[in-house]
């Protein structure tokens, strides 16, 4: 079955220092990824999107961005940290192709300080 | 652009009745895929249902159901025989396939006991 990891769970970090997210997929090939950005109380935002290494679409201009090193491996940068970018981020899978269904992973709590 | 409008913030319901939670979202598109996701305290999204817009028949998943009412762009949830367990953040959302998600705005749901 396929597992969806991220990591870290919980991280604090200070106004203009980097940032690394990591998304990693088990038990499938291929699969396309999301990265998802949720403030408190709201809905989910879209922020970047790739169906295959090298091919990552943002939604949302902004200090952040993503990259794909490997087929399963999806990572959330950022070089400096705004207040603003506190927030739940999410990772997202689904089968490649046109799969329709995302399947989520447990998120990560970020607070900018 | 698509949208998707959830108009109750909050909904409460007895353990063992029935609740239903809406959902309406706007498209001009005729093929398209509705989901209803949950989000418990973990806040890790949990997929609870999806529909097809294709299909005609309503989705169901054991005590999960859909009113799919296509021409007025409506997604209604039914919980039947509400469960302690059942008590998170419900979000509706929309999808064309590989793309982004476009959710609403959840809709927050309490089981009194």
């Amino acid at each position: 079955s396929q597992t969806i990891h991220q990591w870290p769970a919980t991280l604090v970090q200070p106004v203009g220092s980097p940032l690394s997210l990591e998304c990693t997929v088990e038990g499938t090939s291929n699969p396309n990824l999301y990265w998802y950005r949720q403030a408190a109380g709201r809905g989910l935002q879209l922020l970047f999107y790739s169906i295959g290494i090298d091919q990552i679409s943002s939604e949302v201009p902004q200090n952040l961005s993503a990259s794909r090193p490997q087929d399963r491996q999806f990572i959330l940068s950022s070089k400096k940290l705004l207040l603003s970018d506190s927030g739940f981020y999410l990772c997202a899978w689904s089968v490649g192709g046109v799969s329709d269904t995302q399947y989520f992973g447990p998120g990560t709590r970020l607070t900018v300080l | 652009a698509q949208t998707v409008t959830q108009s109750q913030p909050e909904m409460s319901v007895q353990e063992a009745e029935t609740v239903t939670l809406s959902c309406t979202y706007d498209t001009s598109e005729s093929d398209y895929y509705l989901f209803w996701y949950k989000q418990p305290p973990s806040r890790q999204m949990i997929l609870v249902i999806r529909q097809e817009a294709y299909k005609q028949q309503n989705a169901t998943e054991n005590r999960f159901s859909v009113n799919f009412q296509k021409a007025a762009k409506s997604f209604s949830l039914k919980i039947s025989d509400s469960q302690l367990g059942d008590a998170a953040m419900y979000f509706c959302a929309y999808s064309q396939g590989a793309q982004k998600l476009v959710f609403g705005q959840g809709t927050r749901l309490t089981i009194n006991p």
